[in-house]
């Protein structure tokens, strides 16, 4: 049973626009949630989080929002550019800062053309 | 620097063989945890261990061991059980705190059955 779902496996954008990645969970005890990026061959770097007190959390160029009735939650990068072009993963979990695991979405490749 | 260091980068496995997986970690996390990633099925949880000496199966734990004797180490065994070990690995790691950024990952290992 997936409980985190990327249902885009991918997503093509022109540089300068923005980019709209999304994320849908099920598991209503999900309280955290994060969005990291990665690159092939490499490890995924943590890019930005939110937590469900909140329903959105800006960073620079990104910002995350969360819609926690409809249990949905995007990431939005304004300027895209091209070294954006990634993997992005979605994650959640439940249980605030402690330690529960994380449970990831399927990732959306990003392809940011120049 | 501190950091998650995972080795080999690439590992090759005959069949019926068992392979082991480093992965060495200087932040001083409690927490350590592997994943497993296939194309189109984002990161899956094999094993975690929140203190040494203590570990638990995460979602697909069949065919695979570790071991916690020391707080910066969790190696992975992959077992000649796992019916289809070829995959990329990744390890991570973290400790609550009020920056919590989520898990640190290492660069992955990608393990070819041949």
């Amino acid at each position: 049973d997936q409980q985190v779902k990327q249902n885009s496996p991918s997503l093509s954008v022109q540089e300068g626009r923005i980019s709209i990645l999304n994320c849908d969970y099920t598991n209503s005890m999900f309280d955290y949630f994060l969005w990291y990026k990665k690159y092939p061959a490499e490890g995924p770097t943590f890019l930005i989080s939110i937590s469900s007190i909140k329903d959105k959390n800006e960073d620079g160029r990104f910002t995350v929002f969360l819609n926690k009735s409809a249990k949905h939650l995007s990431l939005h990068i304004v300027p895209s550019q091209p070294g954006d072009s990634a993997v992005y993963f979605c994650a959640a979990q439940a249980g605030g800062t402690s330690y529960g695991k994380l449970t990831f979405g399927q990732g959306t490749i990003l392809t940011v053309h120049p | 620097d501190g950091g998650i260091t995972q080795s080999p980068k690439y590992l090759f496995r005959k069949e019926g063989q068992n392979v082991t997986l480093s992965c060495e970690q200087n932040l001083n996390h409690d927490a350590m945890y592997w994943y497993r990633q296939d194309p189109g099925q984002g990161l899956r949880l094999i094993y975690y261990s929140q203190i040494v000496n203590d570990f638990q199966k995460g979602d697909i734990a069949e065919g695979y061991s570790v071991s916690r004797e020391k707080k910066e180490s969790f190696p992975l065994t992959v077992t000649s059980a796992q019916k289809n070990p070829t995959a990329f690995y990744l390890c991570a790691s973290h400790s609550p705190g009020h920056n919590y950024y989520g898990y640190t990952f290492g660069s992955g290992t990608r393990l070819t059955v041949v």
